[in-house]
């Protein structure tokens, strides 16, 4: 069974400019939830989506947004970025449905903000 | 308002011996409790859990033990091997709408010398 799979492993932009970044769930996982690891602040929760829907979202700026598609994708973007952005951004998937539930994340995407 | 806390950056033990890493918790809301493993440049891996209906679970080398009066978790790794090297992470997640979503500590930096 195939992990998570987040493209585009290593980016660099420039203040200013915005990003994307992919996410595909392992196979049958219908809740994707996005974090942002920094030195400084640890494992951060950005945002949680269940069929196409956000479920959950953490104390990040509106410049930070996301989406699910019908085949339960995601992507987060980025705009304006700033260079305290530069940061591992890491999908995760699981089930999303019922209590206890194991969350599997991928090997993130490193973004550089320079 | 550190949420789930892990006071100890860093943990040196000796090959063969027991690690013990602990993280202890604020919000009486959390009902799952999950340890991931992560090395540098890749993304967490989810290592065991525990839900609060238990006070220890086991899988192999790693047990997790859960003391919901004092609020505190820990993960012992018996016996410790150097490609446990890694830090680690706790985390919680609590009861209703943000089942999906983690809180997870600073992390604990453990180094197993052969």
């Amino acid at each position: 069974k195939a992990g998570v799979t987040q493209t585009p492993r290593y980016l660099i932009k420039t203040r200013g400019q915005q990003v994307t970044l992919s996410c595909s769930p392992i196979s049958g996982h219908r809740s994707v939830s996005w974090y942002q690891q920094t030195p400084g602040q640890g494992l951060q929760f950005l945002f949680e989506y269940f069929s196409e829907t956000q479920r959950n979202k953490g104390n990040f700026p509106g410049r930070f947004s996301g989406r699910q598609f019908s085949n339960s994708r995601s992507e987060m973007n980025v705009s304006t970025l700033e260079l305290g952005d530069s940061a591992l951004y890491l999908c995760a998937s699981s089930s999303g449905q019922g209590a206890g539930n194991t969350i599997y994340f991928g090997e993130g995407s490193w973004l550089t903000v320079v | 308002d550190q949420q789930v806390k892990q006071n100890s950056p860093s943990l040196s033990v000796q090959e063969g011996r027991i690690s013990i890493l602990n993280c202890d918790y604020t919000n009486s809301m959390f009902d799952y409790f999950l340890w991931y493993k992560k090395y540098p440049a890749e993304g967490p891996t989810f290592l065991i859990s525990i839900s609060s209906i238990k006070d220890k679970n086991e899988d192999g080398r790693f047990t997790v033990f859960l003391n919901k009066s004092a609020k505190h978790l820990s993960l012992h790794i018996v016996p410790s091997q150097p490609g446990d090297s890694a830090v680690y992470f706790c985390a919680a997640s609590a009861r209703g709408g943000s089942n999906y979503k983690l809180t997870f500590g600073k992390g604990t930096l453990l180094t197993v010398n052969p």
